[in-house]
């Protein structure tokens, strides 16, 4: 098990360009999410999926956002017409959940955005 | 509106001594808690959980105490080592009766310093 993967690391744009981002969860984890970290503040919850359905959405997340999960393994994030507010740490975790319980998600390293 | 607070920004113990590290919150929905440290240019990692039917949860040098009533828990981390030196955030999701329905809610983080 290699643990949750994004891809790429670091990305660096000009302002009104559009970018996406990988995430590659723990293989057999059904859930995936998607959330954004800016300097000084904690993780901020962006979406999430259940296999390959998208299950919520965060108020945070304008229309210039998308995610994908169209297999029910990888996900992608765009960010189409970037700003220099989208600038952030954006961060991919992956659980295993079943009804009832506790899920317990685990985060890959981050792909940090620099929009100029 | 910060549904999860950890009001000190900072923590800094001497090698081999407790470490505790604060965290408040205000929604009586959430029901299962986690601890999450993390390095720099890295995602965080999952430390430990507690979920609202438990009140105190321990792993090795890592205890979480859960007081419901007080909204109020705490991570203690005996003895503390320099490579404990971190971002510490504590998380919390909705659920009922001990069981997680998804997103997690972050604090702001606290950073920790060990000195040797």
């Amino acid at each position: 098990d290699t643990g949750v993967s994004q891809n790429p690391r670091h990305k660096i744009t000009k302002r009104g360009q559009n970018v996406t981002f990988r995430c590659d969860p723990i293989s057999e984890h059904n859930r995936l999410y998607w959330y954004r970290q800016t300097l000084g503040q904690g993780p901020e919850f962006l979406t999430y999926f259940q296999n390959e359905a998208q299950l919520e959405k965060s108020r945070l997340l304008s229309d210039r956002f998308s995610a994908e999960r169209p297999k029910g393994s990888f996900s992608t994030l765009e960010i189409q017409r970037t700003e220099q507010g989208d600038s952030a740490m954006y961060l991919c975790a992956s659980s295993f959940w079943v009804s009832p319980g506790q899920e317990t998600q685990y985060f890959g390293p981050g792909t940090r955005l620099l929009v100029l | 509106d910060q549904q999860v607070k950890q009001n000190s920004p900072s923590l800094s113990v001497q090698e081999g001594r407790i470490s505790i590290l604060n965290c408040d919150y205000t929604n009586s929905m959430f029901d299962y808690f986690l601890w999450y440290k993390k390095y720099p240019a890295e995602g965080p990692t999952f430390l430990i959980s507690i979920s609202s039917i438990k009140d105190k949860n321990e792993d090795g040098r890592f205890t979480v105490f859960l007081n419901k009533s007080a909204k109020h828990l705490s991570l203690h981390i005996v003895p503390s080592q320099p490579g404990d030196s971190a971002v510490y955030f504590c998380a919390a999701s909705v659920g009922a009766g001990g069981t997680s329905y998804g997103k997690l809610t972050f604090g702001q983080g606290t950073i920790l310093t060990v000195h040797p």
